[in-house]
């Protein structure tokens, strides 16, 4: 089965910018959850997607949001890119009933100038 | 206090040692326990996953659960330079919460 898939894997952006970041989880799973990882603050939850619904939300600006399409498919965006926005940027998928495991992706490496 | 607390390290053995990680925890709502491995650059990997108190075992490393003491540990046995890498604890009730990761390096 294959595992899940992030694109980009790099990405370089200026401040102001937008960015837009796919995952594609394993297959059957139907739950996506998203990360922030940085050196200083470790791996931050940003929200998570079931059923094209967001299901759980964590703490960060409303310039970060998302959205997960009918095949489970998830996307990721950032508007008005800052500096601290630099980061690895990771994808989980789960079968989504609530509380198994969760796979990850490669992740994509954000950094912005 | 923290959900969870993890030694973030350096932790630094010579290659053979057994290594012991550890993480404790105050949710009691948490029901599943789980290891992931990140190796510099890439996804975390998940390594070990289980739900009871007691011990599980897979290959060289073993699993350790205490629901009385909140406290859960992870044990390489034969560390190789292969398991540098970082080890991040996670518990899930409703989400899944994350250590900040133990930095581990076996020297060779």
């Amino acid at each position: 089965k294959a595992g899940v898939t992030q694109t980009p894997r790099y990405l370089i952006k200026t401040r102001g910018q937008q960015v837009t970041l796919s995952c594609s989880p394993i297959s059957g799973h139907r739950s996506v959850s998203w990360y922030q990882q940085t050196p200083g603050q470790g791996l931050q939850f940003l929200f998570e997607y079931f059923s094209e619904t967001q299901r759980n939300k964590g703490n960060f600006p409303g310039r970060f949001s998302g959205r997960q399409f009918s095949n489970s498919r998830s996307e990721m965006n950032v508007s008005t890119l800052e500096l601290g926005d630099s980061a690895l940027y990771l994808c989980a998928s789960s079968l989504g009933k609530g509380e198994e495991t969760q796979y990850f992706g490669p992740g994509t490496r954000l950094l912005v100038l | 206090q923290k959900e969870v607390e993890q030694d973030p390290g350096p932790l630094s053995v010579p290659e053979g040692a057994i290594v012991s990680l550890n993480c404790t925890y105050s949710n009691s709502a948490f029901q599943y326990f789980m290891w992931y491995r990140q190796y510099s650059r890439k996804g975390p990997e998940l390594l070990m996953y289980t739900y009871s108190s007691g011990n599980k075992e897979d290959g060289r490393f073993t699993a350790q659960v205490d629901k009385s003491s909140k406290y859960i540990s992870l044990f390489i046995r034969d560390s190789q330079p292969s398991d540098s890498a970082t080890y991040l604890c996670a518990f899930s009730a409703s989400k899944i919460i994350f250590g900040s990761g133990t930095r581990l390096s076996i020297r060779p």
